[in-house]
């Protein structure tokens, strides 16, 4: 029961900004948005995370539609080393506020 | 910037044979999960360990599987009686609180042959 829908894969050209969306209707006044990436043969790394206002952290900028339906993920100037798979996770107070992975987003950053 | 270090970074095993995978939690943090990975697939939630119990576990951590605190810095997961389906990477974590960001380590890649 997937609570956010994301684009399976998207392409980027190194130092061009990307933007990745996110769909999460049925988010609730209490529940946050976060994002993760998974580089290859690593872990999962903490991007940012937001609950009602956009944040900017050194990594990314998270951009939250005023009805908080949905979320854009913004990397500024894509790098190489920023080909990963994008994950943006709902958590939610009624679920404890549990981080559940889904598929993410696979991004390919070209030369 | 701190880490999480797991250990060991491979692991091959027998099937039916116990299994004890090893983590470092971030110093100052008091939130500890253990999550795993089947080659291809998702990363599956496992459980959570806040104030030396376990605070949620998933369908997936059943009576084969228990977690520790045994010294107040290693944070370990033991498979009693490893299966086939048990291969997969083991990634640790922690956090300072729950609603921030997790930390992860670099993962335990778990082969039970």
């Amino acid at each position: 029961d997937a609570k956010t829908t994301q684009p399976n894969s998207m392409e980027s050209n190194e130092e061009e900004p990307v933007h990745l969306p996110c769909n999460h209707s049925t988010i609730s006044g209490t529940d946050y948005i976060h994002w993760y990436r998974q580089l290859p043969s690593q872990g999962p790394e903490y991007v940012i995370h937001g609950l009602t206002s956009n944040v900017n952290n050194r990594m990314a900028s998270l951009a939250i539609a005023e009805d908080r339906k949905s979320s854009t993920l913004i990397l500024h100037r894509a790098t190489l080393r920023d080909a990963a798979v994008y994950y943006c996770i709902l958590r939610e107070r009624s679920n404890d506020y549990k981080l559940s992975f889904g598929a993410g987003t696979t991004v390919t950053v070209r030369a | 910037e701190p880490e999480v270090t797991q250990t060991p970074s491979h692991q091959v095993t027998q099937m039916g044979q116990e299994v004890i995978l090893r983590c470092v939690p971030i110093s100052n943090h008091l939130y500890f999960y253990w999550y795993r990975q089947i080659l291809g697939q998702k990363v599956e939630f496992l459980v959570s360990f806040y104030n030396n119990e376990i605070s949620e576990k998933s369908e997936i951590f059943d009576d084969q599987f228990s977690v520790e605190r045994p010294d107040g810095s290693n944070f370990t997961l033991k498979i009693r009686s490893t299966k086939l389906e048990d291969s997969a990477m083991y990634f640790c974590a922690s956090s300072v609180e729950n609603l921030r960001g997790y930390t992860f380590g670099s993962g335990t890649r778990l082969t039970v042959v």
